[in-house]
């Protein structure tokens, strides 16, 4: 199943608070997990991004926690400020190419 | 170093003609892929192509073509436009084949009346 489920659809967080965006999938041939972030009439932004045999990558306020067992990945953003405001996505690699979740509207409230 | 160019960055069709995007990866680049975005549909992914050579392609009807030049300069056509090819298509570059550390351009968008 070359699938991969995100949720929420939509998320609100108060300035400072934690972000966290889940990603589910099936097929355990995928081998790489990106993250990306997209702003309104921009093109998507690789934000950061891991292989499964790492079980966190941490660069600055966001973090990639990856549970290979549970078939899952998930974005941590930290201190989340209003910049942060953005559509996020999930991807997983797979027979060269990206397949990609339906993507998180986070809205950082001040 | 520049980033990925696409044009034009709007353009506005009738059903039944043909239409053509063009795309300038980062430089030394050699991979250029190219995705379809849709409110309902997400981003879907459109065909690759690395060293002038199509390696990947999506789920899409053969009216969906593309080619890559030996400057790794992309062109993409779609023929006998549909309504529902109205979407936001991007292009992204990357070093390697595969999907991997692609970097994406702003996007064309194709509005088909």
């Amino acid at each position: 199943q070359q699938q991969v489920k995100q949720s929420p659809q939509s998320l609100i967080v108060q300035k400072g608070g934690i972000s966290i965006i889940n990603c589910a999938y099936e097929n355990t041939a995928f081998d790489y997990f990106p993250w990306y972030q997209q702003f309104p009439g921009k093109g998507p932004a690789l934000l950061i991004a891991i292989r499964p045999d790492v079980s966190e990558k941490k660069e600055g306020r966001f973090t990639i926690s990856f549970n290979k067992s549970a078939k899952q990945f998930s974005l941590h953003i930290m201190d989340s400020q209003p910049g942060d405001s953005a559509t996020y996505f999930c991807a997983a690699s797979i027979d060269y190419q990206l397949i990609w979740g339906a993507g998180t509207k986070l809205i950082i409230k001040p | 170093k520049a980033g990925v160019t696409q044009t034009p960055r709007y353009l506005i069709k009738t059903r039944g003609q043909q239409v053509t995007l063009s795309c300038s990866p980062i430089s030394g680049h050699r991979s250029v892929s190219w995705y379809q975005q849709t409110p309902g549909q997400g981003l879907q992914f459109l065909f690759e192509y690395f060293s002038e050579t199509q390696r990947n392609k999506g789920n899409f009807p053969g009216r969906f073509s593309g080619r890559q030049f030996s400057n790794s300069r992309s062109e993409m056509n779609v023929s006998t436009l549909e309504l529902g090819d109205s979407a936001l298509y991007l292009c992204a570059s990357s070093f390697a084949e595969g999907g991997y550390e692609q970097y994406f351009g702003p996007g064309t968008r194709l509005t088909v009346t």
